[in-house]
């Protein structure tokens, strides 16, 4: 099993849909869990930290759940500028060692 | 813009040869991590510095290696290049080693290896 796993899509999406990604992971003992954007060509930006209780930002809400492993990242209302690689990033080992899904690809269409 | 800078931005050599690659930090942050990102995979994390010392390193050979320095920016050097050594080569800056800090990425630096 992928230390984290994401499916890679790519997601194509009609502007104001709603689009989940889900991602899982292997360690059970890690604790800190992020959703990163990457656009084409670009570095990896913070989307938002993910909380045990869930959290939401805007249109963005992510969840966890501990006991399945699991991340998921809804995104409502799709503009064409969420077109991106959205990164699921959880630490491994240590809390140096951060550990990034190979990414999801959505692009949001007119 | 992050604040964090990388140089060069492109960069081509061949087999066997050493590069080094620099980075640095956002005013304020005292810590730098590396990443290796080939195409079409995540970042891989190859190791951080904080306040010049080695804080970690993942699943990379010895002849993956870095510095840190007073002023907190830093240097990933890579020895006798090898074909699956072309990537983007990021790094990302922090206020700290908690893995709870936001990571901000530099541009990257993309090598090509022939």
């Amino acid at each position: 099993r992928k230390e984290v796993e994401q499916d890679p899509g790519p997601f194509n999406v009609p502007e104001g849909a709603t689009v989940a990604f889900n991602c899982t992971y292997s360690n059970s003992a890690s604790q800190s869990f992020f959703w990163y954007r990457q656009d084409c060509r670009k570095e990896p930006k913070l989307l938002m930290s993910v909380y045990s209780s869930g959290n939401e930002d805007g249109r963005f809400t992510a969840q966890l759940n501990r006991a399945s492993q699991y991340i998921s990242l809804l995104i409502r209302d799709s503009k064409l500028s969420d077109s991106a690689t959205y990164l699921c990033v959880v630490n491994f080992l240590n809390n140096n060692d951060m550990r990034f899904g190979a990414g999801t690809r959505l692009t949001v269409k007119p | 813009e992050t604040g964090v800078t990388q140089s060069p931005t492109h960069l081509i050599k061949t087999r066997g040869q050493q590069v080094t690659l620099r980075c640095s930090s956002q005013s304020g942050h005292n810590t730098v991590s590396w990443y290796q990102q080939a195409l079409g995979q995540g970042p891989q994390f190859i190791f951080q510095y904080y306040r010049e010392e080695e804080n970690g390193r993942g699943n990379f050979p010895p002849r993956f290696s870095g510095l840190q320095f007073p002023n907190y920016s830093s240097e990933l050097n890579v020895n006798a290049l090898e074909l699956d050594d072309s990537a983007l080569y990021l790094c990302a800056s922090s206020r700290g080693v908690a893995a709870y800090n936001e990571q901000f990425f530099g541009p990257g630096t993309r090598l090509t290896v022939l």
